[in-house]
């Protein structure tokens, strides 16, 4: 079954508009999640790194108050994309890691967003 | 920084047949990670390379790490429709638990 799950899958929204993604950890607590961006026919670039109970560690290039992120449990992490544009359109995927040695991500579905 | 390259870019194969899927890193590989994703979803883990020499096999797809050449090959066997999907490798930086950095993908399309 999903080990984590991102919600919603898909949104349309008018330009100007407020976007939240929630990432929930489903079957471990996640202290560190991620946050990837991917475009049509490229790989997953690397957004930031939400960290629980502290602020998130961006990107190079990416904008902090473009892409806010909290993590305020073990098991959820919120990216909201603020007042988005078309040029935000695009394809989220977060993912959570566990703990200790090396551990695979498991990533949540994404959510494809398009702003008109 | 780290990079992975993946070759070929995209692979179209005819059912039943074999390929194989190379992932090479400009660094030190700490742990190397094959993923397969369908167009518009998420990433499925498919294996987990941690050491030279490894090697791993999930049903009909088999991973290796050549760990001096900084290179995993995937190789899969008897190639079905199923199979069809992106593939991509993810390394660790620098150190385990932070973010993989991921190749770029590799297109397999099977055709029946």
């Amino acid at each position: 079954g999903a080990v984590v799950s991102q919600h919603p899958s898909w949104v349309i929204c008018k330009s100007g508009t407020s976007v939240k993604i929630e990432c929930r950890s489903l079957d471990f607590q996640a202290t560190t999640m991620f946050w990837y961006r991917q475009f049509p026919k490229q790989s997953l670039m690397l957004m930031a790194t939400s960290n629980e109970g502290s602020k998130a560690t961006y990107e190079q290039g990416v904008e902090k108050d473009k892409f806010l992120i909290n993590h305020a449990s073990l098991t959820l992490s919120t990216l909201t994309v603020t007042s988005a544009h078309p040029e935000d359109s695009s394809f989220y995927i977060c993912s959570a890691r566990k703990t200790g040695g090396n551990q695979p991500q498991h990533f949540g579905d994404g959510t494809r967003l398009s702003i008109l | 920084s780290q990079e992975l390259e993946q070759s070929p870019q995209s692979l179209i194969v005819q059912e039943g047949k074999n390929l194989t899927i190379n992932c090479t890193s400009s660094k030190t590989l700490y742990g190397l990670y094959w993923y397969k994703q369908k167009y518009g979803e998420g990433l499925i883990f498919l294996m987990m390379l941690q050491k030279g020499g490894e090697e791993k096999s999930h049903e009909k797809i088999t991973a290796k790490l050549d760990e001096k050449k900084q290179q995993s090959s995937l190789h899969i066997t008897a190639s079905q429709p199923s199979h069809a999907g992106i593939y991509l490798c993810g390394a660790d930086n620098y150190q385990a638990g932070t973010a993989l950095i991921f190749g770029k993908g590799t297109t397999l399309s099977v055709s029946s």
